[in-house]
């Protein structure tokens, strides 16, 4: 059974602030992770991925990744009122068939 | 140029029916998923596609079933219809090794 656990939430940070949120996993096969950003009635939108250990940053979002603890974070830098949405945490196993979501966490970012 | 196109966008039939959605891919991604997301879940694998061929298949009843086509484009059906299918359902493109980018849903409504 392939799983992914993430907080549900709901995450409030105040505007300017840093969102952090974070994502386990349980199959030690996974091979790649991605970032999902999805608003209320409307399709998710990739944010980030990341295949190899350690940060990977793109403008204010950072990923890190840490596959010995099967853990993979993603940290919002300067949060703004438009970040607020669901954050949904997905992986790959080595076939690439198949993506694995989690349950989502809800950020809302306080003006 | 066009992302993931899906129609219809909404649907209502009731418990028995069967229904078909529709799913264009980006131009040149030759492998297409399909999702399952109901309210306050993460989305929920249901197929894969890739040249033709299904390359994935989620724990989903027989009632579902899915076809590509030559230009990649995509169909899922799903047969006597339940409340329970009630939901977003999501199509996602990409190419080999590459993240999904998924299209705006089809949101289905069983009565």
């Amino acid at each position: 059974q392939k799983e992914v656990e993430q907080n549900s939430g709901p995450l409030s940070v105040p505007e300017g602030a840093i969102a952090s949120l974070n994502c386990t996993y349980s199959d030690r096969g996974s091979q790649s992770f991605f970032w999902y950003r999805q608003y209320s009635g409307k399709s998710p939108e990739l944010i980030m991925f990341i295949y190899s250990n350690g940060d990977k940053e793109d403008g204010r979002f950072t990923a890190q990744l840490n596959k010995a603890s099967q853990y993979v974070s993603l940290l919002i830098r300067d949060s703004q009122p438009s970040d607020s949405a669901t954050y949904l945490c997905a992986f790959t196993t080595n076939t690439g068939n198949q993506f694995y979501f989690g349950t989502g966490t809800s950020l809302t970012v306080i003006p | 140029d066009a992302g993931v196109t899906q129609s219809p966008t909404h649907l209502i039939k009731t418990r028995g029916q069967h229904v078909t959605l529709r799913c264009s891919p980006i131009s040149g991604h030759k492998s297409v998923s399909w999702y399952q997301q109901v309210l306050g879940q993460g989305p929920q694998f249901i197929f894969q596609y890739y040249e033709k061929e299904e390359r994935g298949r989620g724990n989903f009843p027989d009632r579902f079933s899915a076809r590509q086509f030559p230009n990649y484009s995509s169909e899922l059906n799903v047969n006597a219809l339940l409340l329970g299918d009630s939901a977003l359902y999501l199509c996602a493109s990409s190419s080999p090794n590459q993240p999904q980018h998924f299209g705006d849903g089809t949101r289905l409504s069983i009565l």
